[in-house]
């Protein structure tokens, strides 16, 4: 079974700065994705980048970028230039290929702090 | 447009009623999920419809019923729920197709408290 760890339950980042949140999973698939989302106090669940594990390159999207290390299985992201809105609890999730439909294996989350 | 709708926001039911969740989405998506999520924990994985067909069930307590009307909408009906089944269920919705890295989107979620 496939298993996500997140080991830091909390982070705190000044407003301005750059944090990065630890992600590492346990698989024996070679073909599979990766997510993080980000769920803020409101609740609604929102995807913030995804990694296909066959691409090298990293993903990016706008102050958001990943940093895949497929032999570590490691996936860290890193959020650039942190603003107030981006306080929220984040999760690591897993999804193998293969059949279209299939459920997300996720992390126990990330609680991130932004300090004014 | 990638809105999942839920409803109710809130329920509060007892443990003989019969109740159910409804979850609506219009992006033309053939896969749609129910996650359960208890206070300060990752969703954990329910029911997965793919094609309007349940192609996945994790196990879960037949006291939860799934039904997929179409391909827009995902019920979730509760029958002599217990206080345990207390929770955030949150419903999600992908294109679900084969080998892309297609993501899924979730609802707001309903709260559910049975007395």
């Amino acid at each position: 079974a496939q298993t996500v760890t997140q080991s830091q339950p909390e982070m705190s980042v000044q407003e301005a700065e750059t944090v990065t949140l630890s992600c590492t999973y346990d698989t024996s698939e070679s073909d599979y994705y990766l997510f993080w989302y980000k769920q803020p106090p409101s609740r609604q669940m929102i995807l913030v980048i995804r990694q296909e594990a066959y691409k090298q390159q990293n993903a990016t999207e706008n102050r958001f970028s990943v940093n895949f290390q497929k032999a570590a299985k490691s996936f860290s992201l890193k959020i650039s230039d942190s603003q107030l809105g981006d306080a929220a609890m984040y999760f690591c999730a897993y999804r193998i290929t293969g059949g279209g439909a299939d459920g997300l294996t996720f992390g126990k989350g990330t609680h991130l702090i932004i300090q004014p | 447009d990638t809105e999942v709708t839920q409803t109710p926001k809130h329920l509060v039911m007892g443990m003989t009623n019969k109740k159910s969740l409804k979850c609506e989405q219009h992006m033309g998506h053939r896969a749609m999920y129910w996650y359960k999520q208890k206070a300060k924990k990752p969703p954990e994985l329910m029911f997965v419809y793919s094609y309007e067909k349940l192609s996945i069930n994790e196990s879960v307590p037949s006291r939860f019923s799934p039904e997929c009307p179409n391909s827009s909408l995902l019920n979730l009906h509760l029958h002599a729920l217990q206080p345990e089944d207390s929770a955030l269920y949150l419903c999600a919705s992908s294109q679900g197709l084969t080998g892309t890295s297609d993501s899924q989107y979730f609802g707001p979620g309903t709260r559910l408290l049975v007395l």
